[in-house]
């Protein structure tokens, strides 16, 4: 079955450390990819997407994702964490073939921001 | 300005009760899906309307239901909520299949 896979439940960072979340897809082609973001009792934000082109994305809030395609990846980053990114952040897939162009969401990380 | 709007944001229902959800968008988007949100779970999604097109997703229990009367509004409709339905119910919007998706705020449905 396809699938986006976020490995990562939980990820604790200290404010200014640098942030790195995993995301995997299965699928055979190149799909559309997102990483959203969601605060508590919140609906989700987008944070970036990638359709095509440069592998290296550009979002909002000082975060950037790469796309790998040798190891079917979308790994979300971000250089210095401030105390307002703890949140919890989907990765997800839409995918004309293997998702029905449908949007798939990953289980989520939750990251939590120390001081 | 929201562009999906949800209403209301909180909804308390009796068990068995029927409740609609309210959803509108001010984007002209042909796409308008319905995502359940379980605690500590990813969306899930439940249907979605292209246009007039409904398209009902193969796991989504017969207890929920939806309609769309125009391009701007689209309803959730739960015709007898179980205390296994309580989540946050998200709408979302697309030009097209599989575009960026635009999400309301949620709301958040508690049954009681």
């Amino acid at each position: 079955a396809q699938s986006v896979t976020q490995p990562d439940i939980h990820i604790t960072v200290s404010e200014g450390a640098s942030l790195e979340l995993r995301c995997n897809y299965s699928y055979g082609a190149t799909p559309y990819l997102f990483w959203y973001v969601q605060s508590p009792g919140q609906g989700l934000q987008l944070l970036l997407k990638y359709f095509s082109g440069d592998t290296l994305v550009q979002g909002i809030k000082g975060f950037e994702a790469e796309f790998k395609r040798s190891q079917s990846s979308f790994n979300l980053r971000k250089p210095s964490v401030h105390w307002s990114d703890a949140a919890e952040y989907f990765c997800a897939v839409a995918a004309a073939m293997e998702y029905g162009n449908k949007l798939v969401f990953g289980a989520g990380t939750i990251l939590r921001v120390k001081s | 300005d929201a562009m999906v709007i949800q209403n209301p944001r909180y909804q308390v229902t009796q068990f068995g009760k029927p409740v609609t959800l309210s959803c509108s968008q001010t984007l002209n988007h042909n796409v308008m899906y319905w995502y359940q949100q379980k605690s500590s779970q990813a969306p899930k999604l439940l249907f979605h309307y292209y246009d007039k097109d409904f398209n009902n997703e193969a796991d989504t229990p017969d207890n929920f239901q939806s309609r769309r009367p125009n391009t701007s509004f689209c309803f959730l409709d739960i015709r007898s909520p179980g205390l296994g339905d309580a989540a946050m119910y998200l709408c979302a919007t697309s030009r097209d299949l599989g575009g960026l998706a635009f999400f309301g705020q949620g709301t958040r449905l508690t049954v009681v």
